[in-house]
């Protein structure tokens, strides 16, 4: 079956940049999203389609995908970026998450 | 605004059964699938199946058939969720996901339903 896996684990300083991975055979040839999850709260969308943001999310978020990695990138990343982040494809129409990184803001 | 808005969780024993809710609201019913995401304490997410809200048809991921079905009540923009013969493996976070209109990824999510399932 097929997998995404990303780092468990990511820190960053404030106001730098911060990129979590997500790996899978041939991820670039599919659409991934990304979910920022708070404590003891639900996901929230912040990237899809590889790069597209929604409507509410902050310019800083930014997304790629090539190859087998899709990449979230947090540009001056901030205190209240500090969350669980879980990258999203589907295949064969089964939607796989990733086991989820947790970005650390120290 | 897009909602949704699940029911209030859950202490079940292991046996019993447990119906969670999800009412929508802000946009039409019956034109977005809804998807049925499980979250146990601690861990990540695990898609469970969605719900074809046009024809009431159902989808099962891997590991979600048998004691789980997905149901609807079009009359009041609901989704439905039912576990039964509940263990205590099922104790989780169940969330309910609207699919986006290219209907590959999930926006807005409920806010969650905690089933706990103890002796």
């Amino acid at each position: 079956s097929y997998e995404l896996t990303q780092p468990p684990s990511v820190s960053v300083s404030p106001g730098q940049t911060a990129s979590i991975t997500c790996s899978g055979d041939k991820l670039g040839e599919k659409y991934a999203c990304w979910y920022q999850q708070k404590p003891g709260q639900s996901p929230v969308l912040v990237i899809h389609q590889d790069s597209k943001r929604p409507s509410g999310i902050p310019e800083r978020f930014s997304g790629s995908n090539s190859g087998n990695t899709a990449t979230l990138t947090i540009s001056g990343t901030q205190a209240m970026d500090e969350a669980d982040y879980y990258c999203q494809a589907w295949d064969s129409s089964t939607a796989i998450f990733g086991g989820g990184t947790k970005l650390t803001v120290l | 605004q897009v909602q949704l808005v699940q029911s209030g969780s859950e202490l079940k024993k292991p046996g019993a059964s447990v119906k969670v809710s999800c009412k929508a609201s802000g946009y039409t019913f019956n034109s977005y699938a809804m998807n049925w995401v499980r979250q146990a304490p601690g861990q990540g997410l695990e898609w469970m199946g969605w719900i074809n809200t046009n024809t009431g048809n159902p989808t099962y991921a891997q590991g979600f058939t048998g004691r789980f079905v997905f149901s609807l009540d079009t009359s009041v923009s609901t989704a439905y969720l039912q576990i039964s013969s509940l263990k205590a493996e099922d104790t989780a976070i169940y969330y309910c996901a609207k699919v986006a209109a290219a209907g590959e990824w999930f926006d807005p999510w409920g806010q969650g339903t905690l089933v706990t399932v103890s002796s």
